[in-house]
């Protein structure tokens, strides 16, 4: 695909279930995002991941959420125990680097905390 | 702290309009400005990105100026089109070395036939 793909496109859980959400950056981009865009909160960074660098946790709202980086390609954000709250679009971006260059977002990861 | 307004919140216009989309940032010391579009449902579609160095940037029926001493960037949107109709935001990056962009709450445009 040319584009970042991400899946489920929706999830809806229970409260205090743990969730992943997976996100597949465009081919030969080494810098990938996660970013949460609630109703009221607009878009909020969360992650990053460079090559091989320590990632900039920053933005993780708790430590209940966290983000793995795999062959420097797929990426998973794991929600653990998840609240109402945590109800929202989470979007993944990649870059060909870090640095100038644009960001592409995935079409987003609907999540509903029941 | 970094903060991107945007105005109007909304806006309805009918087609062929030319019109103009405002994006406000407290910082003026950015490294880049993006313009994204967003359809209902959707994720984010990068329009244009102006580096700082720069002024505008034009695709097609879009351009985008920058004035970073005054914090603004303006989206010009040229004979508006029906399929135009979604929400339009605006980010900032703050330097080289910071990963994240800011988003301002977004402007959401309809254009009716």
């Amino acid at each position: 695909g040319a584009g970042v793909s991400q899946s489920p496109s929706n999830k809806v859980t229970e409260k205090g279930k743990d969730v992943e959400l997976r996100c597949d950056p465009i081919s030969g981009h080494t810098a990938l995002y996660w970013y949460r865009q609630s109703l009221g909160q607009g878009l909020e960074f969360l992650i990053y991941f460079q090559g091989n660098s320590a990632p900039d946790k920053s933005g993780l709202p708790s430590d209940r959420f966290s983000a793995e980086r795999t062959g420097g390609s797929v990426s998973t954000l794991t929600i653990q125990r998840t609240q109402q709250e945590d109800s929202a679009v989470y979007l993944c971006a990649s870059s060909i680097r870090q640095g100038d260059n644009e960001q592409f977002f995935g079409p987003g990861t609907r999540l509903t905390v029941l | 702290k970094q903060e991107v307004t945007q105005i109007p919140a909304a806006l309805s216009v009918p087609e062929g309009e030319n019109l103009v989309l405002n994006c406000s940032f407290t910082d003026s010391a950015i490294y880049n400005l993006q313009w994204f579009r967003q359809d209902p449902g959707k994720g984010l579609t990068s329009l244009l990105l102006i580096q700082s160095s720069q002024r505008e940037q034009t695709s097609g029926r879009l351009n985008a100026s920058l004035d970073k001493s005054s914090g603004r960037s303006t989206l010009y949107i040229a004979a508006s089109q029906p399929g135009d109709s979604a929400t339009y935001l605006c980010a900032v990056r703050k330097g080289r070395g910071y990963n994240k962009l800011i988003f301002g709450a977004g402007t959401r445009l309809a254009v009716h036939p």
